[in-house]
Formats: structure tokens, C-alpha cells, sequence
């Protein structure tokens, strides 16, 4: 049962461009949502999440939009940066103190 | 920047033996956590530990997995009797309260079977 659900399972983003990965959910009750970043032979790495009562959170290059209505968020990276090529996971929880429910991945690949 | 430590970094086991994956949490965090990738597949919930008890266990870990927080620092997950299809890079996590603050992830374990 995948309740968190990146369909892209990789995606190729010009250095300078915007990357936009996407990610849809089942489950309507999950409260928070987090995009984590990893590196082969490393563990994730938390970049950005959001709350269900916002639709935007922004942190530097980096900015994520939740569409409620439609189970659906969203990571940007503006501008992508050879830095950025990794796999992205989108994760979601019901609540603050409860366990991450992760997708599968989009491996995101930067172009020079 | 503090971290969790994950050792050993790649094991490899018999079928049918004990394997004990150890981690060293980030030193005022409460939450603890494990998580297992296979190859290619999505990262997935093992069992999640706080206040020297679990917490939640997902269907995943049943009676060959155990945790233990043994000496306040080390966090550990042993397999009783590894299975071929428990091959997977094993993650441990820690959190100071929930994981709104995000999860600190280790390097990860990867644990092969044969």
C-alpha cells in the first residue's frame, strides 16, 4: 500500500533551471509533510517540510507547495546547482511525533 | 555538526545467524529510529523507540527484530535469524522531539545475506 507516491522515478534539470519533483498522497489525514535529500552511501538528509495548514514554505533555493485539495506537493529548487543531483524522497506523518511514511525516490540529475 | 553513527558500515552474514546493527544517537535526542531500504524500493518504518521503550512497530518487525538502548547511548537492532530477504541498507535515526524537527539519519548498514 503506497500512501506516499513519487511517480517520476528520475528526472534530468539543466544546471541554472528550476527542478520541480512532485509527489501525491493517499492518506488524508497525514498532517506534516518533508522532502529529504540522499547521497549514495549516505543517509537522508532532511531538507525542507510543511505543515497541512500552509500551502507554501520557502527556504532559500529551496520551496515546497502543498495542494490539499488535490493530496499533492511539490519541491523546487531554484536555480539547480550540480550540487542538487541525488535521490529526493517525499515523506508524510499524521502527526508531529509520529513515523515518516516514505515514497520511493526521484533521483534528480543536473546537467552542465 | 552532530551526527548518528552507524556501525559497521557493511556486514555480511549466513543465513540463519544473528547480526546486531549498532548505533550511536545524537546525544540529547529522544526519539529513535529504524528504518530499512532494499535495494531500489522506498525507505520503510521498522520501529520507532522513546523512553527506553518502542513505540510503534511496523508489520515488517516481528519476533526475529528486537531493539535495545543499552548503556544510554548505544541504540541497537539485532536479527535473530537473518533471512535472505532481509538484505537492505539499514538506517538509524534520532530526533529531539518528533519528527517535525526532521530526522538526523546515519550513514546507514548495509547488511547482506547469503
Amino acid at each position: 500500500d503506497q500512501q506516499v507516491k513519487q511517480n517520476s522515478p528520475s528526472l534530468s534539470v539543466q544546471e541554472g533551471r528550476i527542478s520541480i519533483l512532485n509527489c501525491d498522497y493517499t492518506n488524508s489525514m497525514f498532517d506534516y509533510f518533508l522532502w529529504y535529500k540522499k547521497y549514495p552511501a549516505e543517509g537522508p538528509t532532511f531538507l525542507i517540510s510543511i505543515s497541512s495548514i500552509k500551502d507554501k514554505n520557502e527556504d532559500g533555493r529551496f520551496t515546497v507547495f502543498l495542494n490539499k485539495s488535490a493530496k499533492h506537493l511539490s519541491l523546487h529548487i531554484v536555480p539547480s546547482q550540480p550540487g542538487d543531483s541525488a535521490v529526493y524522497f517525499c515523506a508524510a506523518s499524521l502527526n508531529r511525533d509520529d513515523k515518516i511514511i516514505f515514497g520511493k525516490g526521484t533521483r534528480l540529475h543536473i546537467l552542465p | 555538526e552532530p551526527e548518528v553513527t552507524q556501525t559497521p558500515s557493511h556486514q555480511v552474514t549466513q543465513m540463519g545467524q544473528e547480526v546486531i546493527l549498532r548505533c550511536v544517537p545524537i546525544s540529547n535526542h529522544l526519539y529513535f529510529y529504524w528504518y530499512r531500504q532494499i535495494l531500489g524500493q522506498k525507505v520503510e518504518f521498522l520501529v520507532s523507540f522513546y523512553n527506553n521503550e518502542i513505540s510503534e512497530k511496523s508489520e515488517i518487525f516481528d519476533d526475529q527484530f528486537s531493539v535495545e538502548r543499552p548503556d544510554g547511548s548505544n541504540f541497537t537492532l539485532k536479527i535473530r535469524s537473518t533471512k535472505l530477504e532481509d538484505s537492505a541498507m539499514y538506517f538509524c535515526a534520532s530526533s529531539p522531539k518528533g519528527q517535525f524537527y526532521g530526522y538526523t539519519f546515519g550513514s546507514g548498514t548495509r547488511l547482506t545475506v547469503v
